[in-house]
């Protein structure tokens, strides 16, 4: 099945810097890479998402990229705020294929300091 | 509003007391999922279902069973909770998953179950 992994599992900015978050996938057969924003004590809500026939997507500050060949897809923040601050999941999924289950990365924990 | 309703939002109980924890959605969609999530293990996938009387094991099944009886509906049930059960739970639902929808998950709020 598939098998995700989400690097760095924390990770500590000053206000305005970028932050990257990198995650890998291991099933080819995945295509649809979202990623989700945790708040502390909230539901996970959608930030941005992906699909496998794209290699970029932007969305103001916030970017994903994918490279199908590596399977690897990374977040990016641009001009961080303190309201960045949250868990960040990735996640991958085959829409396509006879599973429709959705595998989470372990989540990064983005600190923005002012 | 459109949105993904559970209950309850805490419960404390004790080995071996069979409970349910509801998961209701207005949004009309085909795919719905239970997580729980635990702390450094992220979101891990318990059961989910693609439609109505059609469910799958995720990732981490054992000792959860689930219902799809109607669209709107998906049940978690614990027939004998133990302390390992204790977590956060989340339900989530999303149109039916192809390249053509749009595949966001709605999440509920969250129950938070302790297994004593």
């Amino acid at each position: 099945g598939e098998n995700v992994e989400q690097h760095p599992s924390t990770l500590s900015v000053q206000e305005g810097d970028s932050a990257v978050i990198k995650c890998t996938y291991s099933d080819s057969a995945s295509n649809y890479f979202p990623w989700y924003k945790q708040e502390l004590g909230k539901r996970p809500q959608l930030i941005i998402d992906i699909r496998s026939n794209v290699g970029e997507k932007k969305d103001q500050r916030i970017a994903v990229t994918l490279n199908k060949t590596a399977k690897h897809f990374s977040l990016h923040i641009t001009e961080t705020q303190p309201e960045d601050s949250a868990v960040y999941f990735c996640a991958a999924l085959n829409y396509g294929g006879s599973q429709g289950n959705l595998i989470f990365g372990k989540g990064t924990k983005l600190s923005v300091k002012p | 509003e459109a949105q993904v309703t559970q209950n309850p939002r805490y419960l404390i109980t004790v080995t071996g007391k069979k409970l349910t924890v509801t998961c209701s959605q207005n949004m009309n969609h085909e795919y719905m999922s239970w997580y729980r999530q635990d702390p450094g293990l992220g979101l891990r996938q318990i059961y989910y279902s693609m439609n109505v009387e059609v469910t799958d094991k995720g990732d981490v099944p054992e000792g959860y069973k689930v219902s799809r009886k109607e669209k709107r509906n998906f049940p978690l049930i614990l027939e004998s909770p133990s302390p390992n059960q204790t977590s956060l739970y989340f339900c989530a639902s999303s149109l039916f998953p192809t390249s053509a929808t749009y595949n966001e998950q709605f999440f509920g709020p969250g129950t938070r179950l302790t297994v004593l």
